[in-house]
């Protein structure tokens, strides 16, 4: 298994247009996360998925942003309008059931110009 | 606001052991402690957790004070590779993980 995978590494948009990332967990992991990250600071929660069931979702995460899990499998996180506030590294994770720690892809950077 | 808090910056020669402190006086009862790191331009990675008990692993030892309002991490013998972000997190579960700016530990030669 080569762990969390995350596309595209890197995205640059302009203000307005729609973006949506990519996320594949590792395999047999039924949970998982979107973070945010800006420079500077730690991740931010965002989102949370057990199998295809969104079960929980930050109050940053605001009506422009919408993420899916079909199948319990890949997941996909959508910005609509970008703005420039939506720069960051976008982060997925992932854990097993009965795990606690979550492991980390490498992320998604996003430049809105 | 997170509910830890770390020094910005550290230094450690290498092959020393890395103290990693951090504070959590606000920690509930059934809230864990939680270690990760991030190296430059890479996703987290995570190193160790615990309860009230101190914990080891292949990469890390977490002592946590009998009262739990602190705690600290240590790696062995540090290498240059250890240079890295390291985060400090509590919380009851897994997914309600409140991140801070954790601190930069800086692993010198």
């Amino acid at each position: 298994d080569t762990g969390v995978s995350q596309d595209p590494r890197h995205k640059i948009t302009k203000r307005g247009q729609n973006v949506t990332f990519r996320c594949d967990p590792i395999s047999e992991h039924n949970r998982l996360y979107w973070y945010r990250q800006t420079l500077g600071q730690g991740p931010e929660f965002l989102t949370y998925f057990q199998n295809e069931a969104q079960l929980e979702k930050s109050r940053l995460l605001s009506d422009r942003f919408s993420a899916e899990r079909p199948k319990g499998s890949f997941s996909t996180l959508e910005i609509q309008r970008t703005e420039q506030g939506d720069s960051a590294m976008y982060l997925c994770a992932s854990s097993p059931w009965t795990g606690d720690e979550q492991y980390f892809g490498p992320g998604t950077r996003l430049t809105v110009t | 606001d997170a509910k830890t808090t770390q020094p910005p910056s550290m230094d450690c020669a290498e092959g020393r052991a890395a103290n990693l402190p951090c504070n959590h006086s606000t920690i509930s009862g059934n809230e864990y402690v939680y270690w990760y790191r991030q190296i430059h331009s890479q996703g987290p990675q995570y190193i160790i957790h615990g309860l009230k008990n101190n914990e080891t692993n292949e990469m890390a030892s977490l002592i946590i004070t009998e009262d739990r309002k602190s705690s600290t991490l240590i790696l062995p013998h540090a290498t240059l590779r250890d240079t890295a972000v390291y985060y400090c997190i509590v919380g009851g579960s897994n997914y309600q993980l409140i991140w801070g700016a954790g601190t930069k530990l800086i692993i010198k030669p």
